[in-house]
């Protein structure tokens, strides 16, 4: 089992732009759980993803959104690119009923110039 | 809201000393507290929980209510200690946030020769 595995694994987008980002969780696992993690800062939560379903969100605009699919991956979208979405996204699996026991991707990191 | 706050960005000790990482956090239910931790070129990983109290590594952490802390502690420092370490915290279940796992800023331990 690899693991949580993403892609790509780095991104160079234009001001403006959209991007998708995508995960494939740990052999499994149902629940697929993004953070955006900006340098010399803790992973931010932006949303989970259960049976297709956004089941929790941060606080991250609407311009963040995401997808699972019924094999249990997911993908991140961020619209209208901004210099400050620069970041490394993560992504993370877990069970259902253990949220708090999370097996991290390696990350994509984004570059908006 | 929840918040948890690592007051240490940065933390060195000699190898064989104590170390203890602090976390206090914030949340006015009953939480479940992790710590994570993220070895150079790795990714982040779960090292604890408040819930099994387990030692991990030789790493132990005991959940304060009455002080809303959750520090790492480890009697003899390694060189193979050094590492990101990342507090967090996730509501119980029932709570309405059950699912968002919530990060510390982090502390950058370095553990000397």
């Amino acid at each position: 089992d690899a693991g949580v595995t993403q892609s790509p694994t780095h991104l160079i987008k234009t001001r403006g732009q959209q991007v998708t980002l995508r995960c494939s969780p740990k052999s499994g696992h149902d629940t697929v759980s993004w953070y955006q993690q900006a340098l010399g800062q803790g992973p931010q939560f932006i949303f989970q993803y259960y049976e297709e379903e956004e089941r929790q969100r941060g606080n991250f605009p609407d311009r963040f959104s995401g997808h699972q699919f019924p094999n249990y991956s997911s993908e991140l979208n961020v619209n209208a690119l901004l210099l400050g979405d620069s970041a490394l996204y993560l992504c993370a699996s877990s069970l259902r009923d253990l949220p708090g026991e999370q097996y991290f991707g390696p990350g994509t990191r984004l570059t908006v110039t | 809201a929840q918040r948890v706050t690592q007051p240490e960005k940065l933390l060195s000790v000699f190898k064989g000393a104590p170390v203890e990482l602090k976390c206090n956090y914030s949340y006015s239910g009953s939480p479940e507290l992790f710590w994570y931790v993220q070895y150079s070129r790795q990714r982040l990983q779960l090292l604890l929980r408040h819930i099994s109290r387990e030692s991990i590594k030789g790493f132990t952490a005991d959940l304060n209510k009455g002080e809303t802390s959750f520090h790492l502690k480890k009697p003899f420092a390694q060189e193979e200690d050094s590492a990101m370490y990342y507090c967090a915290l996730i509501p119980g279940a029932g709570g309405t946030s059950y699912g968002k796992l919530t990060f510390g800023q982090g502390t950058i331990l370095t553990v000397h020769p």
